[in-house]
């Protein structure tokens, strides 16, 4: 199994750019990296997926380096409302083998004023 | 919108009594997921189904049991609960089109075995 290792809290202010390390050094070829938000008292929700350099969407960027044993979730310019639990996720290809779905442990973001 | 809707947010069972956890999803999806979260484990995966009547074990299956007879709806059972099962449940749901699966997270139900 690609387990999944990220830092357990992460502290940030208002505006700051903020980046979340995952390694996954088990990763295998077909797999994907997911990153899911959770806010309390609710399910995680998909964040941005990709399988290696970076990608970017209206929420986050991820960079992925050439040997995909770790991948980092970039959050430009939080807010108070990004104050959540962050999930690195291992994702087989096309949903084969979901056997091999390994969430991180998270990270938990505080924002602060 | 896609909607995950588990029938309980919070339920409390005694030990040794059977505990029927359900969860419907609204689009139609192939994929359906159990998940038991608890602090510093993360999320770990019970069980899983591709499709109607089909079911696969995922990390940590002993101690349940599953059900998708409808292919909206898919329930996790405990066949005697037991405290150490005293856990936050997510169901989740994916269709994946795609190159790989994004999965829709239900509100969760937070089970405590007295």
């Amino acid at each position: 199994l690609a387990k999944t290792t990220q830092p357990i809290s992460m502290d940030s202010y208002e505006g700051q750019e903020v980046n979340i390390t995952c390694s996954h050094n088990n990763i295998a070829t077909n797999d994907y990296i997911t990153w899911y938000q959770q806010f309390p008292s609710q399910g995680p929700r998909f964040i941005i997926q990709g399988y290696k350099t970076k990608v970017t969407n209206e929420v986050a960027s991820l960079f992925i380096p050439a040997d995909r044993k770790s991948s980092t979730l970039s959050l430009p310019r939080v807010s108070l409302s990004d104050t959540a639990v962050y999930y690195c996720l291992v994702d087989p290809w096309r949903g084969t083998g979901f056997q091999k779905l390994v969430f991180g442990t998270g990270t938990r973001l505080l924002v602060s004023p | 919108d896609v909607k995950v809707t588990q029938s309980s947010r919070y339920l409390v069972k005694r030990t040794g009594e059977k505990v029927f956890l359900e969860c419907v999803q609204d689009m139609d999806h192939e994929n359906m997921f159990w998940y038991r979260q608890d602090p510093g484990l993360g999320l770990r995966l019970i069980y899983f189904s591709y499709d109607v009547k089909m079911k696969e074990k995922g990390d940590i299956p002993e101690g349940y049991s599953v059900s998708r007879e409808k292919k909206e709806r898919f329930s996790l059972i405990l066949e005697s609960a037991s405290t150490n099962q005293t856990s936050m449940y997510l169901c989740a749901s994916s269709f994946p089109p795609q190159l790989s699966d994004t999965q829709y997270f239900g509100p969760g139900t937070r089970l405590t075995v007295l």
